[in-house]
């Protein structure tokens, strides 16, 4: 199994502010994932991170927003960038392990005033 | 666009079987069922996933229809721990890897 782990685990933000989530795998995978769970809600995915090339979006999700980056086969960024108080959430990561399956990060509570 | 629908909520005795159902009526032949447990707080738990033959791990057993267009997880001995929320997904085919489409899922509690 991969063991992921996620920056900040929770963090308190100001409006209008961005806030950058990192994203570790232990060892390298082939895919990277980065879900929204909101306040009660299930799990939304927000994009697939492609490592050395642009992230693939779902739709409600653009880029603006989203920032994401994958510099390598282990490592990937989130930015939440502008923040409102609709943007408090749980933010996960989930990586495909080769042979492994699909698992998930810890998550980052984020909480915007 | 999830492909499943499940109770919002479920509960049964601790020892007991708890079975938890799925609908996926809409589910393609190449389509796989997957269930992941999301305890309080943390991030979801990949519990066990099948095509069309039934399945059983250390944590689960899988029962899908023949038509597949439902199943039931098992969890044969419920414990107190096994209090979460249980989502069933169907894994959609993506280019060259697949993605998770989360439902609502299923809270369940297990009384004491």
């Amino acid at each position: 199994s991969a063991v992921i782990s996620q920056k900040p685990s929770r963090d308190i933000c100001q409006r209008g502010t961005s806030l950058t989530i990192q994203c570790q795998v232990d060892s390298q995978v082939t895919m990277m994932f980065w879900y929204r769970q909101q306040p009660g809600q299930s799990l939304t995915l927000i994009a697939t991170a492609n490592q050395g090339s642009e992230a693939t979006y779902e739709s409600g999700f653009v880029i603006d927003k989203f920032p994401i980056s994958r510099p390598n086969l282990t490592f990937s960024t989130l930015t939440v960038s502008n923040m409102s108080p609709e943007d408090s959430s749980i933010y996960l990561c989930s990586v495909e392990a080769v042979a492994s399956g699909r698992f998930f990060g810890p998550g980052t509570r984020l909480t915007v005033l | 666009d999830a492909k499943t629908t499940q109770p919002p909520s479920m509960d049964c005795a601790e020892g007991r079987a708890a079975n938890l159902p799925c609908n996926h009526s809409t589910i393609s032949g190449n389509e796989y069922v997957y269930w992941y447990r999301q305890i309080h707080s943390q991030g979801p738990q990949y519990i066990i996933h099948g095509l069309k033959n039934n399945e059983t791990n250390e944590m689960a057993s899988l029962i899908i229809t023949e038509d597949r267009k439902s199943s039931t997880l098992i969890l044969p001995h419920a414990t107190l721990r096994d209090t979460a929320v249980y989502y069933c997904i169907v894994r959609l085919r993506m280019d060259s890897s697949y993605k998770l489409i989360f439902g609502s899922g299923t809270r369940l509690l297990v009384r004491p």
